[in-house]
């Protein structure tokens, strides 16, 4: 089935490490989004990407990291820049182009042990 | 500036009733585009409608209906004979004119409990 792949489901960090989510698609879209949730917040946006080898900064992008080297594939790095990393992390896609919908995946959440 | 508001925390229903969830958005585009999007226990976020800046039509699909209305910038999102099934968080979302689709603008989110 197509759909958008988030692994793992379930992250610990030490204080000082980097880790890696990734985020895996297989919808043929060009569009990928990484945005973080908060308990109590929406969602905010941490990096995208509309093709490959091109990504921009959302509105929250410090402390995080990002490659498109792949269509499918969009990994996020949460540095140890990141003062404040535990939070849940959704991937999404979409076909891209003005008004489209976007397509989530499961989510991983971090915690910061 | 682009912002969306959803005043509604938490609600809480008995099964049967009728909910609204109420979704106000701030922009100054012209064309944009508004979503719903529904967020059960598992944590995905499932598309529920799209709605273009240009079309005011109410949208009702099953026991969902939006009332999209310009005048007010409201998006609101009416469940008719609530089941538990309903219960999860719902999102209402904004894309500007220049936004590419899936760079969203979200509201806070409203915890929607149907009690059986």
């Amino acid at each position: 089935d197509g759909g958008i792949t988030q692994s793992p489901k379930y992250l610990f960090r030490k204080e000082g490490q980097n880790v890696t989510l990734s985020c895996e698609q297989n919808l043929n879209h060009d569009a990928m989004y990484w945005y973080r949730q908060d308990p109590g917040q929406g969602l905010r946006l941490i990096y995208y990407s509309q093709i490959v080898n091109d990504f921009q900064k959302g509105d929250i992008a410090e402390g995080y990291s990002v490659s498109r080297e792949k269509k499918e594939s969009f990994p996020l790095t949460v540095t140890s820049a990141q003062k404040n990393p535990t939070a849940f992390y959704l991937c999404a896609s979409s076909i891209g182009g003005q008004g489209t919908e976007a397509f989530f995946g499961q989510g991983t959440r971090l915690t910061v042990v | 500036a682009q912002k969306v508001t959803q005043a509604q925390t938490e609600i809480s229903v008995v099964e049967k009733e009728d909910v609204t969830l109420d979704c106000v958005y701030e922009t100054r585009d012209t064309t944009y585009y508004l979503f719903w999007y529904k967020q059960p226990p598992s944590g995905e976020l499932v598309f529920l409608i799209r709605r273009n800046s240009f079309d005011e039509q109410n949208e009702i699909s099953g026991r969902y209906s939006w009332n999209f209305q310009k005048s007010t910038s409201s998006f609101n999102f009416t469940i008719t004979a609530s089941q538990v099934v309903d219960s999860a968080v719902y999102f209402c979302a904004l894309s500007g004119e220049y936004n590419q689709g899936g760079k969203l603008i979200f509201g806070q989110g409203t915890e929607l409990s149907v009690k059986p």
